[in-house]
């Protein structure tokens, strides 16, 4: 199965930072990536799909890029609605797997 | 509007059975795959299950093959998780989501529904 390494596990940041959530495929996955953000208690959500896609009626401060092995979840404006949860899940081939996680906290 | 409704949760005794529904609206459901994943508590999401859009095609996660078992009733809209020999490690919220694309992750969840194995 392909190791999905997600970094770092957590973040403090301030509303305004720009923060980058980064995850490293154990194998070249092309482009086959997907970005999810979850709050406690919650489904997850589409973020990105195809590594650089913005999912519609997601706000344009996120956006994803990458390709391979490497791929970068960056938000440009914290809000403070952005702080939750985050995912990457790799669908180049089953088993399908997630990163372990990003949690984004209050600085 | 997209919606799923997962059902079938509840508390279980090691080596029991239990079976979770999906029931899906707001598209066409033969028409998509679909997945199962879970988030055991306090822990990060894990992918258990897909099936294809026919239901001819179907995978799983090492940790949950040969004891689960995805399936799907088209006529219904409905998917199904059959999960036998429960261990205390299948204690999790269990999410029916939908592929946004052909061979695609998810784009929607279900709100997910619990299921504990414990004696």
């Amino acid at each position: 199965a392909i190791q999905m390494t997600q970094s770092p596990s957590s973040l403090s940041a301030s509303v305004g930072d720009r923060v980058t959530i980064t995850c490293r495929a154990s194998q070249g996955i092309r482009n086959d990536l997907g970005w999810y953000q979850q709050k406690p208690g919650k489904a997850p959500k589409l973020l990105i799909y195809a590594a650089s896609h913005l999912q519609s009626g997601v706000p344009s401060s996120f956006s994803g890029s990458g390709s391979g092995t490497e791929f970068t979840l960056t938000i440009s404006s914290l809000q403070p609605d952005d702080f939750a949860t985050y995912y990457c899940l790799q669908d180049y081939n089953y088993p399908w797997t997630f990163g372990q996680g990003t949690k984004v906290e209050i600085k | 509007e997209v919606q799923m409704l997962e059902s079938g949760g509840g508390l279980v005794q090691p080596g029991g059975s239990l079976r979770l529904s999906c029931a899906a609206s707001g598209f066409t459901f033969s028409s998509y795959a679909m997945s199962w994943v879970r988030q055991s508590p306090g822990k990060g999401l894990e992918w258990v299950s897909a099936i294809s859009g026919s239901g001819g095609s179907t995978y799983y996660a090492d940790s949950v093959k040969g004891r689960f078992a995805i399936s799907r009733d088209n006529s219904k809209n409905t998917l199904y998780l059959q999960m036998n020999n429960l261990r205390a490690e299948d204690t999790a919220v269990y999410y029916c989501a939908k592929e946004a694309y052909s061979d695609a992750g998810p784009d929607s969840w279900g709100q997910g529904t619990l299921v504990t194995v414990s004696s």
